[in-house]
C-alpha cells in the first residue's frame, strides 16, 4: 500500500525540542521531493519545509527558519523534521506530503499527521 | 494570517452549485498553478484539483476548478451531503520560495 506514516509528536515545553519521522512505503521514496505541512487547531494549512530527493536542496517557511531542520534517509525510506526552540505557536498537527510528480507541489499523498503540543 | 484569501464559509442545499474563491497575488497564483484540497474533520487533506483544473482519478466531475489572473475558484455542482468539508487552495509562491495556502473554506450542506 502506498502510504506515509508520521510519528514522534507529543507534548513539549516552550524552548524544547522534538524530532518527527515520516516513513514511506509502497513507492520509490528516493525519487520524490517530500514536504512538511502543519495545521494549528481550528486553523488552515501552513507549509513548513521541503527537501529534494538527494538532500541537496532544503527550503523553510520564514517562521521556522533557523529552528527546524528537514532531512531524509533514503535507505530507510524516512523523512525527518528536527524541531528546536519550540514555541506555543508551533502547536499543530504535522503532516508529511508527497507531490503528485516532479516539478509540482500538488500533494496527492499525505500521512495521517502527528500532533505536536507546545505548552508549559 | 494566510497568504491566499478564501471566504471562511459557504453553504448550499443538495443539488445546488456553489463556488469557492481564492485570491492571491502576482507572486503566487499569478505565476503558478493552483491546487485544491478537501479535508473532512479529523482527516488529512485530499487532493481535489491540481494544475488549476485537473481532477485526480476518482474525483467526481461535479468538482471543477478555474484560474484567471491572480484568482482561482472551485465549483461544486449537484451538491451532496458528503461534500460537507473544509476546502483549501494552494499555490507555489515565487518570492517566499514556498507553498502558500488559503485559510480554508468550510462548506455546509443545508
Amino acid at each position: 500500500e502506498v502510504q506515509l506514516l508520521e510519528s514522534g509528536g507529543g507534548l513539549v515545553q516552550p524552548g524544547g525540542s522534538l524530532r518527527l519521522s515520516c516513513v514511506a512505503s509502497g513507492f520509490t521514496f528516493s525519487n520524490y521531493w517530500i514536504h512538511w505541512v502543519r495545521q494549528a487547531p481550528g486553523k488552515g494549512l501552513m507549509w513548513v519545509s521541503r527537501i529534494n530527493s538527494d538532500e541537496s536542496t532544503t527550503t523553510y517557511a520564514d517562521s521556522v527558519k533557523g529552528r527546524f531542520t528537514i532531512s531524509r534517509d533514503n535507505a530507510k525510506n524516512t523523512l525527518y523534521l528536527q524541531m528546536n526552540s519550540l514555541r506555543d505557536e508551533d502547536t499543530a498537527v504535522y503532516y508529511c506530503a508527497r507531490p503528485k510528480s516532479t516539478g509540482t507541489t500538488a500533494f496527492d499523498l499525505w500521512g495521517q499527521g502527528t500532533m505536536v503540543t507546545v505548552s508549559s | 494570517q494566510s497568504v491566499l484569501t478564501q471566504p471562511p464559509s459557504v453553504s448550499g442545499t443538495p443539488g445546488q452549485r456553489v463556488t469557492i474563491s481564492c485570491s492571491g497575488s502576482s507572486s503566487d497564483i499569478g505565476s503558478n498553478t493552483v491546487n485544491w484540497y478537501q479535508q473532512v474533520p479529523g482527516a488529512a487533506p485530499k487532493l481535489l484539483i491540481y494544475t488549476n483544473s485537473q481532477r485526480p482519478s476518482g474525483v467526481p466531475d461535479r468538482f471543477s476548478g478555474s484560474k484567471s489572473g491572480t484568482s482561482a475558484s472551485l465549483a461544486i455542482s449537484g451538491l451532496q451531503s458528503e461534500d460537507e468539508a473544509d476546502y483549501h487552495c494552494a499555490a507555489w509562491d515565487e518570492s517566499l520560495k514556498g507553498v502558500v495556502f488559503g485559510g480554508g473554506t468550510k462548506l455546509t450542506v443545508l
